[in-house]
């Protein structure tokens, strides 16, 4: 059973589009975290949110943290070619000092 | 930030053999973890490998099976043993700092094909 719930599996647009992927828990978390991964690579860590209802913006991206702590978005506007890869949530609680995965999304921006 | 590399970045196996992948961090940090993954899909913890002591294995993960050594703060080995086509995946090696906000950053991954 995933903790971290995410959707949707796979999303498909074409570029200019935007597109909004959900990461959703009945846990709370410490703090919780975006990657992105392209093919042949690790993860790469994109923004970390702390703190319930926070709000992040990485350029075209934007991260919200629920009130509660237990879910969390990430949209993105206007996306390019190069937002293509897999999109993962992570929550991190203090107790094992590990973080969960979602199950990922994938996304494909086509041009 | 920390940087990862991982050895080897690829391997073909055969059956019944055993592969050692080494993971350096550019810095040293407290926390290092090893993953596996199936292409495109998500990560699977199966051992935090703590410093001068034994991994701690997640469920259906065992030490016969995925040997983790970690003589110092920069550097770990994962091994998988006996191997099967089942151990057919991407392993990665991530590392980080104990305790919030949890964050962790991941080397390039090890693809491992078992024929």
């Amino acid at each position: 059973t995933q903790l971290l719930e995410q959707s949707p599996q796979f999303l498909s647009i074409q570029e200019g589009e935007n597109l909004t992927v959900y990461c959703n828990s009945s846990s709370v978390f410490s703090s919780l975290q975006w990657y992105r991964q392209e093919p042949g690579e690790g993860p790469v860590l994109l923004v970390t949110v702390v703190t319930g209802g926070e709000v992040k913006k990485l350029k075209r991206l934007t991260f919200q943290f629920g009130d509660a702590r237990k879910d969390s978005s990430l949209h993105i506007t206007a996306a390019q070619t190069g937002d293509t890869g897999l999109y993962l949530c992570a929550g991190y609680k203090a107790a094992g000092n590990k973080l969960t995965f979602g199950g990922g999304t994938r996304v494909l921006v086509k041009p | 930030s920390a940087v990862i590399s991982q050895k080897p970045s690829r391997d073909i196996c055969q059956r019944g053999t055993s592969l050692t992948i080494q993971c350096q961090v550019d810095s040293q940090v407290t926390m290092m973890f090893w993953y596996r993954q199936q292409p495109g899909q998500s990560l699977t913890l199966i051992a935090t490998a703590n410093q001068g002591s034994e991994a701690t294995y997640e469920s259906g993960f065992v030490i016969d099976k995925f040997p983790i050594s970690r003589p110092n703060l920069t550097f770990s080995t994962l091994t998988v043993s006996n191997m099967s086509p089942e151990d057919s995946s991407i392993y990665l090696c991530s590392a980080g700092n104990r305790g919030y906000p949890g964050e962790q950053y991941f080397g390039p991954g090890t693809r491992l094909t078992v024929t």
